[in-house]
């Protein structure tokens, strides 16, 4: 399963646009690109989730380049709710699911 | 419409002791999920279901973790001897199977003193 690289922490002030870049090199061909978000005492959710080129939904967008060994989150406009454990994960996503230690990013007023 | 859920949400056991954690996955999801989670760290794959049976059991990280999922819907991940170093954050999460979506319940708490 190919291994992801992502920043351990990142600050942010609220109203601002976040970016975070997950590196995965070793991605195969038949290998999704997944974002989690994790708050506190909870459960990681689904935020995204691309293959190649560009998703957005109503909360975040995903760029992919066309070698697909990296991705970029990107969060519009992040409020202080935004705060929380964002994960990349990279896989063909029909089974197991293998996280890394994901970004911790603080949102600040 | 309700999601998955776990009880308890807390155990706190002795060492030695046997326990037992149990989900209950969303209706009509056919896969089922057990992952650890330590503290600050990512969770962790322990065990997978399609059904009633376990399509790879490959993270239990030995003979005294076990889990069931006899009739195909709620499940029980059972640990017998309890170590310390088993005190973690068990989560649950199902998906409908054909979709890489997975949907987690809030974890449980398991404190082994």
């Amino acid at each position: 399963l190919a291994k992801t690289t992502q920043p351990i922490s990142m600050d942010s002030y609220e109203g601002q646009e976040v970016n975070i870049t997950c590196s995965h090199n070793n991605i195969a061909t038949n290998d999704y690109i997944t974002w989690y978000q994790q708050f506190p005492s909870q459960g990681p959710r689904f935020i995204i989730q691309g293959y190649k080129t560009k998703v957005t939904n109503e909360v975040a967008s995903l760029f992919i380049p066309a070698d697909r060994k990296s991705s970029t989150l990107s969060l519009p406009r992040v409020s202080l709710s935004d705060t929380a454990v964002y994960y990349c994960l990279v896989g063909e996503g029909y089974n197991k699911l293998i996280f890394g230690a994901g970004t911790r990013l603080a949102v600040h007023p | 419409g309700a999601g998955v859920s776990q009880t308890p949400s807390n155990k706190v056991t002795e060492k030695g002791k046997y326990v037992e954690l149990r989900c209950d996955p969303i209706s009509g999801h056919t896969a089922l999920y057990w992952y650890r989670q330590s503290l600050g760290q990512g969770p962790e794959f322990l065990i997978y279901f399609q059904g009633t049976g376990a399509a790879d059991d490959s993270g239990l990280p030995n003979d005294r973790f076990f889990a069931v999922r006899p009739e195909g819907s709620v499940s029980t991940l059972k640990i017998q001897r309890t170590e310390r170093g088993d005190s973690a954050v068990y989560l649950c999460a199902s998906s409908p199977g054909t979709v890489h979506e997975q949907y987690f319940g809030p974890g449980t708490r398991l404190t082994v003193t």
